[in-house]
């Protein structure tokens, strides 16, 4: 039962424009949400989060939407750079409990 | 800047045999999990500790056992190894709602 579904295996995009990575989430409880990039042979690293009191969160390039309603959250990167192209994993959990549930993951692939 | 180091980057088991992963992160972290990747699954939970020799199943523990006898340290195993785990295994730490951290991942080859 995939609570975190990300529903694009793959996406590929030019360098310099947006990529916008999406995410749905089943569990209406959990309220803190994360992005994790992986390269190959290396384990996955935190990006950027956001909590379910807020629909915004931004660090640089890189922004995260969350909309509640829809059960839905995007991250957008712009402007990519080739140095993005990683496996990017979504992951939610409620409470701050250690359960935290995992997408399948987008591999991103940013042309020059 | 916190480090959680896996023993072996690669591994190659026969089915039947028992497998230890071990896991070490040097930041003081209460919590370590364990994780399998899979292509199209994603992350999934197989085991945590909040505490020594404190542990809680994950989503799929089955075939498989952990131990936590000190902080630093959470290992794997895999009593007796079969094909269906091959896979990448990757740990991970926390402290309290912190992000992981993840640990460099083992591929794990049964034959």
């Amino acid at each position: 039962d995939q609570q975190v579904k990300q529903n694009s295996p793959s996406l590929s995009v030019q360098e310099g424009r947006i990529s916008i990575l999406n995410c749905d989430y089943t569990n209406s409880m959990f309220d803190y949400f994360l992005w994790y990039k992986k390269y190959p042979a290396e384990g996955p690293t935190f990006l950027i989060s956001i909590s379910s009191i807020k629909d915004k969160n931004e660090d640089g390039r890189f922004t995260v939407f969350l909309n509640k309603s829809a059960k839905h959250l995007s991250l957008h990167i712009v402007p990519s750079q080739p140095g993005d192209s990683a496996v990017y994993f979504c992951a939610a959990s409620a409470d701050d409990n250690n359960d935290m549930r995992f997408g399948a993951g987008t591999r991103l692939t940013v042309k020059p | 800047d916190v480090k959680v180091t896996q023993s072996s980057r690669y591994l190659v088991k026969r089915t039947g045999e028992k497998v230890f992963l071990e896991c070490v992160q040097d930041m003081d972290h209460e919590n370590m999990f364990w994780y399998r990747q899979d292509p199209g699954l994603g992350l999934r939970l197989i085991y945590f500790s909040y505490d020594v020799k404190m542990k809680e199943k994950g989503d799929i523990p089955e075939g498989y056992s952990v131990s936590r006898e000190k902080k630093e340290r959470f290992s794997l195993i895999l009593e007796s190894a079969s094909t269906n785990q091959t896979s990448m295994y990757l740990c991970a730490s926390r402290v309290g709602g912190e992000t992981q951290y993840f640990g460099p991942g083992t591929r794990l080859l049964v034959l």
